[in-house]
């Protein structure tokens, strides 16, 4: 019944593989976030798009690249990961920054 | 930036107790304040929150407290039963701008039945 989708549910990659992660959100929100969820970290935000700029990047490594081409869907692009990288990664929405995110269902992302 | 510190990190109560969990936050900015509820394996889903110009709210069983002279704010909840074991998160941003949430390090609670 979420109103923010993401795909795929599950991923493993080898550490020289090129994938990405996607979502969607149909609420009508205007900023949209993505999250890292890991044991050391419970709830760690990447990165932080309004109106389709991206508006803070929490000093993430640049083998993460995002992709907002409108305000409805959000790339997550991840290139030469390292094992740590390993985590479940959660696409948020909101209106205007304002209250509640709605999360998606996250990626299980596994690197080998 | 904000810092929110949450606790206790894990909470174990006997089903039909209260459980209480507490966060703080240091930038006295910070006017929006959620509590989200993770199930094993879903995703976060938000559960009650609280704006600066009130000092408590109730849900059923749930309620928040607010300090904002304390700057701390806490999850409240009674009679307590197996399905509210789960992680519970708290989050604190100014809500203007384009800020995003901070978020607690997360109390994972267990319903002993």
């Amino acid at each position: 019944e979420t109103g923010v989708t993401q795909t795929p549910r599950h991923l493993v990659m080898g550490m020289t593989n090129k994938k990405s992660l996607k979502c969607e959100q149909h609420l009508g929100h205007n900023a949209m976030y993505w999250y890292k969820q890991s044991a050391k970290k419970p709830l760690e935000l990447m990165f932080v798009y309004s109106l389709e700029e991206r508006v803070e990047n929490n000093s993430v490594p640049s083998r993460f690249s995002p992709e907002c081409p409108n305000s409805s869907h959000l790339f997550l692009h991840l290139h030469t990961l390292q094992p740590e990288d390993s985590a479940l990664y959660l696409c948020a929405s909101s209106q205007d920054h304002g209250g509640a995110q709605h999360f998606g269902d996250g990626t299980r992302l596994s690197i080998l | 930036g904000e810092n929110v510190e949450q606790h206790p990190s894990t909470l174990s109560v006997q089903e039909g107790d209260s459980a209480v969990i507490k966060c703080t936050y240091s930038d006295s900015a910070s006017n929006y304040f959620p509590w989200y509820k993770q199930e094993l394996g879903k995703r976060p889903q938000l559960i009650i929150d609280i704006r600066s110009n009130v000092g408590e709210k109730k849900d059923q069983r749930i309620a928040v407290t607010l300090n904002k002279t304390a700057k701390h704010f806490s999850l409240h909840i009674t009679e307590t039963q197996p399905e509210d074991s789960a992680v519970y998160f708290c989050a604190a941003k100014v809500d203007t701008g384009r800020r995003a949430l901070t978020f607690g390090s997360g109390t994972r609670l267990q319903v002993q039945p």
